[in-house]
């Protein structure tokens, strides 16, 4: 069965850091998520992408953050310059172009967890 | 703008006995909903989910959930819990008309199984 599929598990950096993360999404899927789940708190929307741009995007999605589609396959979200409030779990998420196939479901990876020291 | 809420933040419960969990949503018209679960340092998996027709849904291992209208509510049951369910649950809403399937969460429920 096809899945998301997210690197690194888990990473460590110190403040002030950049770090990638890494996603492949559902090869035929055409939307593209990142949400956030620091510990103990509810799931957060980050930023949807479409057709090689940002659709929208959250409060929490400031200018330390971007996200980029470089190939035909990965889909990542870089963060600039890490705070330590960045530590979170985060997670990737894709979904099938809209249609009469689409019943607005969204396949997670496993997600990459980022500690922030 | 939709929103999602699960009033309980912690459920017990004994192994073989029934669960519900609880899911108001706000929202302008009958939006898509979901329910997933997360096991610890896991991601999140889709239990079920309601974008039309019976507004009763079978999901995997078990659960079930109810779309009411009136209420607003989708509230998440199973008749008999396993020790295995104890986990984290989160009750999602995506918005139909809106382009792409944002989701927004509700805070979790956790549930503990005891034997």
């Amino acid at each position: 069965e096809p899945e998301v599929t997210q690197t690194p598990s888990h990473q460590v950096t110190q403040m002030g850091q950049e770090v990638i993360l890494r996603c492949v999404p559902i090869s035929n899927h055409l939307y593209f998520y990142w949400y956030r789940q620091i510990l103990g708190q509810k799931v957060e929307f980050l930023v949807s992408f479409y057709n090689n741009e940002i659709s929208e995007k959250s409060e929490i999605f400031d200018d330390q953050f971007s996200v980029e589609r470089p190939d035909g396959s990965n889909f990542t979200l870089k963060i600039r310059s890490t705070k330590l409030e960045d530590s979170a779990m985060y997670f990737c998420a894709s979904s099938e172009p809209q249609g009469e196939a689409d019943t607005g479901e969204l396949f997670f990876g496993e997600g990459s967890r980022l500690t922030v020291l | 703008a939709q929103s999602v809420t699960q009033p309980d933040i912690h459920i017990t419960v004994s192994e073989g006995a029934s669960l519900e969990l609880r899911c108001n949503y706000s929202y302008g018209a009958t939006p898509y909903l979901f329910w997933y679960v997360q096991s610890p340092g896991q991601g999140l998996q889709l239990l079920l989910k309601y974008f039309s027709g019976d507004t009763l849904v079978q999901g995997i291992k078990g659960f079930e959930a109810e779309f009411k209208r009136s209420q607003s509510s989708f509230n998440l049951r199973k008749p008999s819990v396993h020790w295995s369910d104890a986990a984290e649950y989160f009750c999602a809403v995506g918005a139909p008309e809106a382009a792409g399937n944002k989701l927004t969460f509700g805070g979790g429920t956790r549930v503990l199984v005891k034997p």
